[in-house]
């Protein structure tokens, strides 16, 4: 089982801030994705990255493999960025290393305010 | 990018009656769909997983009687809710990953979902 754990849980900033969320994991992994879900409910995948970082606009991703641990950064944030931010881990299950499995956090809640 | 349309986004029965929730692959071939269940502020969890052309492999304690999952062709995979029953009500998401090889081959595109209400 791998247990991912995203901190903080709610993050309420004010527009223009830098927002940082994190995730750590307790299993190796051969990917992990941040993944953005607004409130109607539809998900939207952002970032997936198996080392380094990665940036797509405003928004910034890194992991390190050998600590367990990623982030997820907003710079210059924006209330349209308000959303539930989830981290998901994709490892392998069972021998063999062809069956994956994808773990999710509990989301960040983050809510950007004008 | 790769684009997984779900239908119908809302969708509200009486108890009883069965409910059929389509997933589409729109520009690449889903050799893999997964379909997850989501409660109010709680993670995904992953119901089952299906190949194309494969019955679908369940998680422990999902009924496969009660969600049956078809994968017949390689850009839709269906869910039907059973005698939907109030406690069925839920968010469903499916997501969808290429085949080995492809370059998005580790990547799972998801879904909007659709929200089960069941009176």
């Amino acid at each position: 089982k791998n247990e991912v754990e995203q901190s903080p849980q709610n993050l309420t900033a004010q527009e223009g801030e830098f927002i940082t969320i994190n995730c750590s994991y307790s299993v190796g992994i051969s990917a992990l994705h941040w993944l953005q879900q607004h409130p109607g409910g539809g998900i939207v995948s952002l970032f997936m990255l198996s080392s380094g970082k990665k940036k797509h606009g405003r928004l910034i991703a890194t992991i390190n493999i050998q600590e367990k641990h990623s982030s997820l950064h907003i710079t210059a944030s924006h209330p349209r960025d308000s959303a539930v931010y989830i981290c998901a881990v994709r490892w392998a299950v069972g021998s063999g290393g062809s069956n994956y499995k994808l773990t999710f956090g509990k989301g960040t809640l983050l809510t950007v305010n004008p | 990018g790769a684009v997984v349309s779900q239908h119908p986004s809302r969708v509200i029965c009486k108890s009883g009656t069965s409910v059929k929730i389509e997933c589409r692959s729109l520009d690449f071939q889903a050799t893999t769909m997964f379909w997850y269940r989501q409660f109010p502020k709680q993670s995904l969890m992953l119901m089952a997983t299906s190949n194309e052309g494969s019955k679908a492999t369940y998680e422990q304690g999902v009924e496969k009687d009660k969600f049956l999952i078809n994968h017949a062709s390689l850009t839709l995979s269906t869910l039907t809710v059973t005698s939907a029953h109030p406690e069925d009500s839920s968010f469903y998401i499916c997501s969808a990953s290429g085949p080995t090889g492809w370059q998005g081959a580790r990547i799972q595109y998801f879904g909007a979902g659709t929200r089960l209400s069941v009176l």
